[in-house]
């Protein structure tokens, strides 16, 4: 399975500001997904980036609010976008294993939002 | 699209005994069924899987089980230990679609 190295681990940022979360992947995947994990809830799914191409996007997030790069095939970033306290959570990529099973996850990064 | 009901949310046991956590899917489609373990402050980590075309998986003190005509699949822990206590997740894709759609979570407590 891959190895997802995920940074920062934490943040503290200010209303209207924006904050890019990195991972790194220690193989090359086609596919790489970022996810949003509310406090005690489970995660949701906030977009596909590819390689290549624009990410694509799950209901209720939008490009303009998280935008995301995908420069290669063993890195992206996500950039949480004029932030408000709403968007205090923990936020995750993961990248699938071989033959796209095995999915593994970064350590999170935690955003609180004051 | 595709809806994964996990139950129970909180589930508290003795060391030493076995815990089972379940899960129900409705896309009859589903080829893949992961479960994560999810400590305090750490990404969810893999801790077993199976594919559609299995029934049961096991690995040492946890198992996995897959009923596909009632779309539903479980967790076994047996001889639970203080270092089980986590969050646990189910999840399926479907084969082409490669993102994982989770369940809401069982918190698992072993009381020593």
């Amino acid at each position: 399975s891959a190895v997802i190295s995920q940074k920062p681990s934490r943040d503290i940022c200010q209303r209207g500001t924006s904050l890019t979360i990195q991972c790194q992947v220690d193989s090359q995947v086609t596919m790489m997904f970022w996810y949003r994990q509310q406090p005690g809830q489970s995660l949701t799914l906030i977009a596909t980036a590819n390689q290549g191409s624009e990410a694509t996007y799950e209901s209720g997030f939008v490009i303009d609010k998280f935008p995301i790069s995908r420069p290669n095939l063993t890195f992206s970033t996500l950039t949480v976008s004029n932030m408000s306290p709403e968007d205090s959570s923990i936020y995750l990529c993961s990248a699938p294993g071989a033959l796209d099973y095995g999915y593994t996850f970064g350590s999170g990064t935690r955003l609180t939002v004051v | 699209g595709e809806n994964v009901e996990q139950h129970p949310s909180t589930l508290s046991v003795q060391e030493g005994d076995s815990a089972v956590i379940k899960c129900t899917y409705s896309d009859s489609a589903s080829n893949y069924f992961p479960w994560y373990k999810q400590e305090l402050g750490k990404g969810p980590q893999l801790i077993i899987d199976i594919r559609s075309n299995v029934g049961e998986k096991k690995d040492q003190r946890i198992a996995v089980t897959l009923n596909k005509t009632a779309k539903h699949f479980s967790l076994h822990i047996t001889e639970t230990q203080p270092e089980d206590s986590a969050v646990y997740f189910c999840a399926t894709t479907t084969w082409g679609a490669q993102k994982l759609v989770f369940g809401q979570g069982t918190r698992l407590t072993i009381n020593p």
